[in-house]
């Protein structure tokens, strides 16, 4: 149990275009979803926090207007990176909390592999 | 703010070879959870510990939390070429009083065994 997908697993696109990615928890639902942001041999970045219904949250330095993050169903949560730049090529994980009898857990999407050219 | 400190941050152990990566936190915690991440992949959840003074294997995996509640421990026993990649500890985040599930994540420690 506890799968979550993530699309598309890569994508090239040119400077200026808009870039969207969803995540999906396949098996559970969830009210509160998080992006990241991972650079090569770095640990995980947390840009925002997804909740299911209301705005999403944002991380300091994290420009809310350039990444849009909507979470429209308790499965689903999409981030859109507005006019992508290169310095926005990265490597970006979406999870999905589950909170059950075993704990409170994050369970990653397999990740958005983003080059902007 | 809150800081999880994960080392070493490099580790080449050759086939068979124990290997361990310990983490700290700045703060208590009240779990302590283990990812671990292949090379091209995304982290996958591992174990989750609760208790002060815990201790959960799964079969070459030992995982240890700390009395205090400040620290972890991931042990391999004989590591083999599967073992390879990024292991991660991460805590709930305790900014702004209400976490919501937010994770602090160590840097983590990059595994790599030799055959």
């Amino acid at each position: 149990g506890a799968v979550v997908s993530q699309h598309p697993s890569w994508v090239i696109c040119k400077s200026g275009t808009s870039v969207k990615i969803e995540c999906r928890s396949l098996d559970f639902q969830a009210t509160t979803m998080f992006w990241y942001r991972q650079f090569p041999k770095q640990s995980l970045m947390l840009m925002a926090t997804s909740n299911e219904g209301s705005k999403a949250t944002y991380e300091q330095g994290v420009e809310k207007d350039k990444f849009l993050i909507n979470h429209a169903s308790l499965t689903l949560s999409t981030l859109t990176v507005t006019s992508a730049h290169p310095e926005d090529s990265s490597f970006y994980i979406c999870s999905a909390r589950r909170v059950a009898g075993t704990g409170d857990t994050q369970y990653f999407g397999p990740g958005t592999r983003l080059t902007v050219l | 703010g809150q800081q999880v400190m994960q080392i070493p941050q490099y580790q080449h152990v050759q086939e068979g070879e124990d290997f361990t990566t310990y983490c700290n936190s700045s703060t208590t915690l009240s779990n302590i959870q283990w990812y671990k991440q292949r090379p091209g992949g995304h982290p996958v959840f591992l174990i989750q510990l609760v208790k002060s003074g815990e201790v959960k294997k799964q079969k070459r995996l030992t995982f240890q939390f700390g009395e205090a509640k400040k620290n972890s421990s991931l042990h391999i026993t004989a590591t083999q070429t599967t073992d390879v990649g990024t292991y991660f500890c991460a805590g709930p985040s305790n900014a702004g009083g209400t976490s919501y599930g937010k994770l602090t994540f160590g840097q983590g420690t990059i595994l790599t065994v030799h055959p």
